[in-house]
């Protein structure tokens, strides 16, 4: 079964404090990757994507997210936290040009 | 980067009602645009495809009935929820690929719709 699975609900960091997010997904054919971001009430923003090529991939607002096909994983990395990043995150997987599975979603909480 | 908008971004209706919710692609056509609907603090469940000028493919579980959906032209698809009921209420997402960049979704602000 296709699925994509954030084991964190809910993450608390420390403004300046380094990030990680977890994202592990269980695809059937070649897995193109997203993260998203979701402020509330609000649509979603593309962080970045992954196709082929680096493993490691570079997204806005200083984002990025590494590819392990052995671990079938895709977490989401940012060196430096700012208050604005606290927000909810998607992970995602799917076909290209097809519909989205995604994961459940992690909040993160950003501590001054 | 592409645009997609919803109309209205927030709607409130009564029980037994219909209202239709608005998804465009402003600066591009898509051939294929995609329904989510997002409960509170939950993830985003596929409801259906829309594709220009054909009938839209629904999920599993969803009432095609009751949530109707066109899409008339390349840059605009509609989902009308009929006979709305408070279970109803739910935060509903369109996205539209654009064919000449098929890589990536573009998602909508999204429409809060509660159902009184």
């Amino acid at each position: 079964a296709q699925s994509v699975t954030q084991p964190d609900i809910h993450i608390t960091v420390s403004e300046g404090a380094s990030l990680e997010l977890r994202c592990n997904y269980s695809y059937g054919a070649t897995p193109y990757l997203f993260w998203y971001v979701q402020s509330p009430g609000q649509g979603l923003q593309l962080l970045l994507k992954y196709f082929s090529g680096d493993t490691l991939v570079q997204g806005i607002k200083g984002f990025e997210a590494e590819f392990k096909r052995s671990q079938s994983s895709f977490n989401l990395r940012k060196p430096s936290v700012h208050w604005s990043d606290a927000a909810e995150y998607f992970c995602a997987v799917g076909p290209l040009g097809g519909n989205l599975i995604f994961g459940k979603g992690t909040k993160l909480s950003v501590k001054p | 980067g592409a645009v997609v908008s919803q109309h209205p971004s927030w709607v409130i209706c009564k029980s037994g009602t219909s209202v239709k919710i608005e998804c465009r692609s402003l600066d591009f056509q898509a051939t294929t645009m995609f329904w989510y609907r997002q409960f509170p603090k939950q993830s985003l469940m596929l409801m259906a495809t829309s594709n220009e000028g054909s009938k839209a493919t629904y999920e599993q579980g969803v009432e095609k009935d009751k949530f109707l959906i066109n899409h008339a032209s390349l840059t605009l698809s509609t989902l009308t929820v009929t006979s709305a009921h408070p279970e109803d209420s739910s935060f509903y997402i369109c996205s539209a690929i654009d064919p000449g960049l098929p890589y990536e979704q573009y998602f909508g602000p999204g429409t809060r719709l509660t159902v009184t």
